[in-house]
């Protein structure tokens, strides 16, 4: 079955760049999408399609997708931001499935 | 886009639940819907999904075999019926509205099945 890897977690500086990666075997032939999950609270999706930011997400929100790593960007981070990510693919073949990545906590110093 | 579940509750091992979810602000009928789960302190596990006729139903293997899912769209709503229900199910159950090319574009807030004797 497909599995997706994520690191379980980051630390970022106010201001900085925090990168999460998401591994799976040749991922950048799939389509994956981000989530940010808040304690107590839905997750909420902050990049579709790989790329794609949705309405109300900031641009400091980015995607990028090749290879066997998928990776989502956060720019000039700010505590707001301290959540749960998880990325996520729609599996496709004689068995439809969502997989998800087990998760990675963004914790902002 | 408003998605409410209810029904959650605290169940023995072995014992069966109908969970709902109650949509609005979109086209029910126009979409397909998911189930999502997360125990507690883990990550998401995606658990099943149904397009907007009920013509094609997956459900992950952890419970293909125990759990239904179904809708009614005259109802806007889709149901997950769980039976033989282990320790291992206890999570919060979320509903999501699925979108192409496969993700989850709209939650509800979730609901809590404890699965404890």
């Amino acid at each position: 079955s497909y599995v997706l890897t994520q690191p379980p977690s980051l630390a970022a500086a106010p201001g900085k760049t925090a990168t999460i990666t998401c591994g799976g075997n040749n991922i950048g032939s799939k389509s994956v999408h981000w989530y940010q999950q808040k304690p107590s609270q839905a997750p909420v999706v902050v990049i579709s399609k790989n790329t794609d930011r949705p309405s109300g997400i900031p641009e400091r929100f980015s995607g990028a997708n090749s290879g066997n790593t998928a990776t989502l960007t956060i720019s000039r981070v700010e505590a707001g931001d301290e959540a749960d990510y998880y990325c996520q693919v729609w599996h496709s073949g004689s068995d439809h499935r969502g997989i998800f990545g087990g998760g990675t906590k963004l914790t902002v110093l | 886009v408003q998605v409410v579940e209810s029904g959650g509750t605290l169940v023995q091992p072995g014992g069966s639940l109908t969970l709902s979810c109650a949509v609005s602000g979109f086209t029910f009928s126009d979409y397909n819907m998911n189930w999502v789960r997360q125990a507690p302190g883990k990550g998401l596990e995606w658990v099943s999904y149904i397009t907007s006729g009920s013509d094609t139903i997956f459900y992950s293997d952890s419970v293909r075999g125990r759990f239904t899912i179904s809708r009614d769209n005259t109802k806007n709503s889709v149901f997950l019926r769980m039976t033989s229900l282990r320790v291992e199910d206890t999570a919060l159950y979320y509903c999501a509205k699925w979108v192409a090319p496969g993700y989850f574009d709209s939650w509800g807030q979730g609901t809590l099945v404890t699965v404890s004797s």
